[in-house]
């Protein structure tokens, strides 16, 4: 039973740049979360999305964007990325929407912006 | 608004000793709470959760955490540390309006051999 997959694993951009990260949530999981982990801290809540629409947002500004696919595979795009963008991102999968309070996380996708 | 915080960043134990991490919670209502483990480089793992009922839950790997509402506090123990456990270790707070959780800033554990 695969669990929570992210990828890319690394990778480098550049100022001002667009990054799209993507996730495929453990097998029978519908609903996928974003968070953000700058070094040091504990991770933050982007978004949450549950039968393909944005549920929740935690606060972060609309260069964060997402999208979920009908085999609930989800992807987090970030636009003009800024220095302080340059965090592990973490996707978290868990089943229910709203109502499910178990959430598996990947191995989480580590973002550079020099 | 929910918040969590932990306040040890860094602790070292002996690698047989006893160990207890501290979380404190604010939260409005009945806390939905956890606790989760990170090593280096990968993602969270989760060791235990509480929802409601007994006080006192038990986890993965001989983990356990005790809430108490008196105190806001839901600390994380182990009785005899192994130098596996060292990693960083996160609390969290479930929101009662969805599942967004809420998490402390950690707290990195060491363990002497």
């Amino acid at each position: 039973d695969a669990g929570v997959t992210q990828s890319p694993t690394h990778l480098i951009k550049t100022r001002g740049q667009q990054v799209t990260l993507r996730c495929s949530p453990k097998s029978g999981h519908d609903t996928v979360s974003w968070y953000q982990q700058a070094l040091g801290q504990g991770p933050q809540f982007i978004f949450q999305y549950y039968e393909e629409e944005e549920r929740q947002r935690g606060n972060f500004p609309d260069r964060f964007s997402g999208h979920q696919f009908p085999n609930y595979s989800s992807e987090l795009n970030v636009n003009a990325l800024l220095l302080g963008d340059s965090a592990l991102y973490l996707c978290a999968s868990s089943f229910g929407g709203r109502g499910s309070y178990e959430q598996y996380f990947g191995p989480g996708t580590r973002l550079t912006v020099t | 608004a929910q918040s969590v915080t932990q306040p040890d960043i860094h602790i070292t134990v002996s690698e047989g000793a006893s160990l207890e991490l501290r979380c404190n919670y604010s939260y409005g209502a009945t806390p939905y709470l956890f606790w989760y483990v990170q090593s280096p480089g990968q993602g969270l793992q989760l060791l235990l959760k509480y929802f409601s009922g007994d006080t006192l839950v038990q986890g993965i790997k001989g983990f356990e955490a005790e809430f108490k509402r008196s105190q806001s506090s839901f600390n994380l123990r182990k009785p005899s540390v192994h130098w596996s456990d060292a990693a960083e270790y996160f609390c969290a707070v479930g929101s009662n309006a969805g599942n967004m959780l809420t998490f402390g800033g950690g707290t990195r554990l060491m363990v002497k051999p």
